[in-house]
């Protein structure tokens, strides 16, 4: 199984901020990569896919890159909507696999 | 609006099968692959399997042996049976629809998740 490793496992940011959270493969995805948010006691909602595309909907603060091993998600002047934990997922092969999610706190 | 709702007992008691149905309002069963995936806190996101709508499935294979998931288009329903169930299959387990375009694909949207709990 293709292991995903996001770090940090948590930040502190304040409303206004710019974050990059950052997703590594265990071996090469190429841009197979997807990002989603989640919220206390809500499911996860998609926010990118293919590393780089922005789902319909939100907002385009959200942003993401890299390919091969290595990712990142952005966002872009932090709101408050925005403090939740955020996982990536490897569509490349079977089995998809998540990464252990990065916690994004309000300081 | 695609919607997704998963349902099922709370409540399962060790070594017993886990029985849950996905059922999808705003869009048909057919063309789509549909995902089942669990979260625990010990163990994060864990994908368990897929059924495309013809019925071909694919499974997690730390966890195949023990799992079916079908589907009944007449119902638009997908369902999950997870057989010999231990306390570490206590989870929130959501179904999920995959999307799919240009040889790319994701998990979207989700159901609200349910509590599974195992234990006697």
């Amino acid at each position: 199984d293709i292991q995903m490793t996001q770090s940090p496992s948590s930040l502190s940011a304040s409303v206004g901020d710019r974050v990059t959270i950052t997703c590594r493969a265990s071996q090469s995805i190429s841009n197979y990569l997807n990002w989603y948010q989640q919220k206390p006691g809500k499911a996860p909602k998609l926010l990118i896919y293919a590393a780089s595309s922005l789902q319909s909907g939100v907002p385009s603060r959200f942003s993401g890159s890299g390919s091969g091993t290595d990712f990142t998600l952005t966002i872009n002047s932090l709101q408050l909507e925005d403090f939740a934990t955020y996982y990536c997922q490897q569509s490349y092969s079977t089995p998809t696999t998540f990464g252990q999610g990065t916690n994004l706190e309000i300081k | 609006q695609v919607q997704l709702q998963e349902s099922g007992p709370g409540l399962v008691k060790p070594s017993e099968t886990l029985s849950l149905t996905c059922t999808v309002s705003g869009s048909a069963i057919s063309d789509y692959s549909w995902n089942w995936i669990r979260q625990s806190p010990g163990k994060g996101l864990e994908w368990i399997g897929y059924i495309f709508y013809s019925g071909s499935t694919d499974y997690d294979p730390s966890l195949k042996s023990r799992v079916t998931i079908s589907v009944d288009t007449s119902k638009n329903q997908v369902s999950l049976k997870m057989r010999s169930v231990t306390a570490a299959d206590t989870a929130v387990y959501y179904c999920a629809r995959e999307g799919r375009s240009s040889g790319y694909d994701w998990l979207d949207p989700w159901g609200q998740g349910t509590l599974v709990t195992v234990s006697s």
